[in-house]
């Protein structure tokens, strides 16, 4: 079992540019969550998809936005990057209450 | 809304002392409660869970925590700590609302083991 995957691994993104994130869950799992860590914080909640729907978001402008498909895998868009998205995104998968973490994309904007 | 307080922001310890990482929180609902080792550079990994039964939790690479729910605190032990156990640690709630199992986190505990 592979795990929780997620790519890239890092990303470099100019201020105003568009960037997508790509998420592939455990084997099993139905929901796929996005979390931001900025760096020295804890991971906050971005929003979680199910059966291809957004179930639940945090408190994130609509810049960020997500999409699930068919499979289970997912992605994360951001647009118009600012400097503060500077970050490490993580993907979380589930089936029930246990979320599997996979590695981080670490998102630069310069 | 739910919230967590991890108290202290770095804890120094010698190897093979004992450790133990505070973590309050707050919810108007029952709650699940877990936590996660983030080692540098590295996803999440999930140390224990609290989801209901016994209050004392027993996860992986010996460490432990115990529930209270007087005191709502969920605070995580390790009887004599390695160096390999230097990491930050992140205390976790979930939120069942609406049918989803999103995560409310501390803000970390750096474990810096010392020899």
């Amino acid at each position: 079992d592979a795990g929780v995957t997620q790519s890239p691994t890092h990303l470099i993104k100019t201020r105003g540019q568009q960037v997508t994130l790509r998420c592939s869950p455990k084997s099993g799992h139905d929901t796929v969550s996005w979390y931001q860590q900025a760096l020295g914080q804890g991971p906050q909640f971005i929003f979680q998809y199910y059966e291809e729907e957004e179930r639940q978001r945090g408190n994130f402008p609509d810049r960020f936005s997500g999409h699930q498909f068919p499979n289970y895998s997912s992605e994360l868009n951001v647009n118009a990057l600012l400097l503060g998205d500077s970050a490490l995104y993580l993907c979380a998968s589930s089936l029930g209450i246990e979320a599997f973490f996979g590695q981080g994309t670490r998102l630069t904007v310069v | 809304a739910q919230s967590v307080t991890q108290l202290d922001s770095q804890v120094p310890v010698f190897e093979e002392a004992p450790v133990e990482l505070r973590c309050n929180y707050s919810s108007s609902v029952s709650v699940y409660l877990f936590w996660y080792v983030q080692y540098p550079n590295q996803g999440l990994q999930l140390l224990l869970k609290y989801l209901s039964g016994s209050t004392l939790v027993k996860g992986i690479n010996g460490f432990e925590a115990e529930f209270n729910k007087s005191q709502t605190s969920f605070h995580l032990r390790k009887p004599s700590v390695h160096i390999s156990d230097t990491a930050e640690y992140f205390c976790a709630v979930s939120d069942l609302a609406g049918g989803g199992n999103k995560l409310t986190f501390g803000t970390g505990t750096q474990l810096k083991v010392e020899l």
